[in-house]
């Protein structure tokens, strides 16, 4: 079985420019996560989508980060323009019906 | 809301020891509690999950931990650790379903020779 597929695993931009990351999750996984992990921190979430709908988006920084799943299936979290602090990890995770979530490797984002 | 505390932030070891990695969690509701490990430059794997029954339970690689609802803790315990173990260990606890997790800040465990 294939695991949570993401890319770019690595993206360095300036301050104010836009970024995109794509996830695919495991196949005929309906829930979709978003996590930030800022050096030296835990995972956070940023959003969390149940098929193409969102069921938790609170922590989202709404006024520049944007995030959609059309289809059900793959993903895309956008940050426009990009501060310096958005420096971080960007987590993909997926889940079944089940309680276990499986993450992919990340996609490592510098803002210089 | 809930919130996970990992007491050490870096915990030093010599081959063959054993070691523990301490958590501690807050919730007014009742809690699944998980251990996640994170190779350098790589996601999140999961190294065991509490949902209910036995408070002790297994994970892989010799993993386990043991769940104690009076103290609010889910301490990870391995009786030999190896310099593979070298890595950073997160604790997460989520009220169940498909619902997001909580991570504490992280343990890097270092395994020296």
């Amino acid at each position: 079985e294939a695991g949570v597929a993401q890319s770019p695993r690595y993206k360095i931009i300036e301050k104010r420019q836009s970024v995109a990351f794509w996830c695919n999750p495991i196949s005929g996984h309906a829930t979709l996560y978003w996590y930030q992990q800022i050096l030296g921190q835990g995972p956070k979430l940023l959003i969390q989508f149940q098929n193409n709908g969102v069921v938790d988006d609170s922590q989202l920084p709404k006024d520049r980060f944007s995030a959609e799943r059309l289809k059900g299936v793959d993903s895309t979290l956008k940050i426009q323009p990009a501060k310096l602090e958005d420096s971080a990890v960007y987590l993909c995770a997926s889940s079944s019906l089940g309680d276990t979530q499986y993450f992919g490797p990340g996609t490592r984002l510098t803002v210089l | 809301a809930q919130s996970v505390t990992q007491l050490d932030s870096q915990v030093p070891v010599f081959e063959e020891a054993p070691v523990e990695l301490r958590c501690n969690y807050s919730s007014s509701v009742s809690v699944y509690l998980f251990w996640y490990v994170q190779y350098p430059n790589q996601g999140l794997q999961l190294l065991l999950k509490y949902l209910s029954g036995s408070t002790l339970v297994k994970g892989i690689n010799g993993f386990e931990a043991e769940f104690n609802k009076s103290q609010t803790s889910f301490h990870l315990r391995k009786p030999s650790v190896h310099i593979s173990d070298t890595a950073e260990y997160f604790c997460a606890v989520n009220v169940g379903g498909r619902r997001a997790l909580t991570f504490g800040s992280g343990t890097r465990l270092q395994v020296q020779p």
